[in-house]
């Protein structure tokens, strides 16, 4: 089962900023966090990751809370191509060894609107 | 353009026929995975490859085999499926190593198969 909780759902107006949150009340402290999205007919495209630092791309800023128990995934400008079935996932870092799982929820669809 | 080569793009195939979906991934990563969406449905992992070694087999059926000759290519060979098995089939890879911050796996745009 995926270990994250995130609304089904949310809209936003183009232009302004997308906030998706995300709860990982039972995270590790070896388990980073992760952002992918998933356009319509595309597969999973990977966006940002971070440990307990705040950290930004060039495609979004992703803010953990202190306690690490949840976190924010911020789109500065959305435009309508940001349309999309957002997920945030928990993953190990690789000291066990070999590949780590990605264990996806349902996600966030976010539509942004003209 | 992801890096990630699916094909083909959309399968029809009925109950009794042999099919592959075919991957290859252009990036020089050591890891390969095939996962499941189906509709209404998270994605679910199927397989894992790390340095064309199955790592990962999470309870898949025997009817699907995969298949991974080298670091870039990666196949999932279909034989008598049911129509629940109607998913979009997606492969990934990424660049894996023992120690240290775990790495992204990039995604192609998946097989859209349908079982009549």
């Amino acid at each position: 089962d995926a270990k994250t909780t995130q609304p089904p759902s949310m809209d936003c107006a183009e232009g302004r900023a997308a906030n998706l949150p995300c709860n990982h009340s039972t995270i590790s402290g070896n388990e980073y966090v992760y952002w992918y999205r998933q356009i319509h007919s595309q597969g999973p495209q990977y966006i940002i990751h971070g440990l307990k630092n705040n950290e930004t791309n060039e495609m979004a800023s992703l803010i953990i809370t202190e306690d690490r128990k949840s976190s924010t995934l911020i789109l500065p400008h959305a435009t309508l191509r940001d349309t999309a079935v957002y997920y945030c996932i928990v993953r190990v870092d690789g000291t066990q060894g070999g590949s780590e799982k990605l264990v996806f929820g349902k996600g966030t669809k976010l539509t942004v609107n003209p | 353009e992801t890096g990630v080569t699916q094909t083909p793009r959309h399968l029809v195939m009925g109950m009794t026929n042999k099919k592959s979906l075919k991957c290859e991934q252009h990036l020089g990563h050591n890891a390969m995975y095939w996962y499941k969406q189906s509709a209404k449905k998270p994605l679910e992992l199927m397989f894992v490859y790390n340095f064309k070694e199955q790592t990962e087999n999470n309870s898949v059926p025997s009817r699907f085999s995969p298949e991974c000759p080298n670091s870039s290519h990666l196949f999932l060979h279909l034989h008598t499926l049911q129509p629940e098995d109607s998913a979009l089939y997606l492969c990934a890879s990424s660049q894996e190593s023992a120690r240290g911050i775990p790495q992204p796996q990039h995604f192609g745009d998946g097989t859209r198969l349908s079982i009549l």
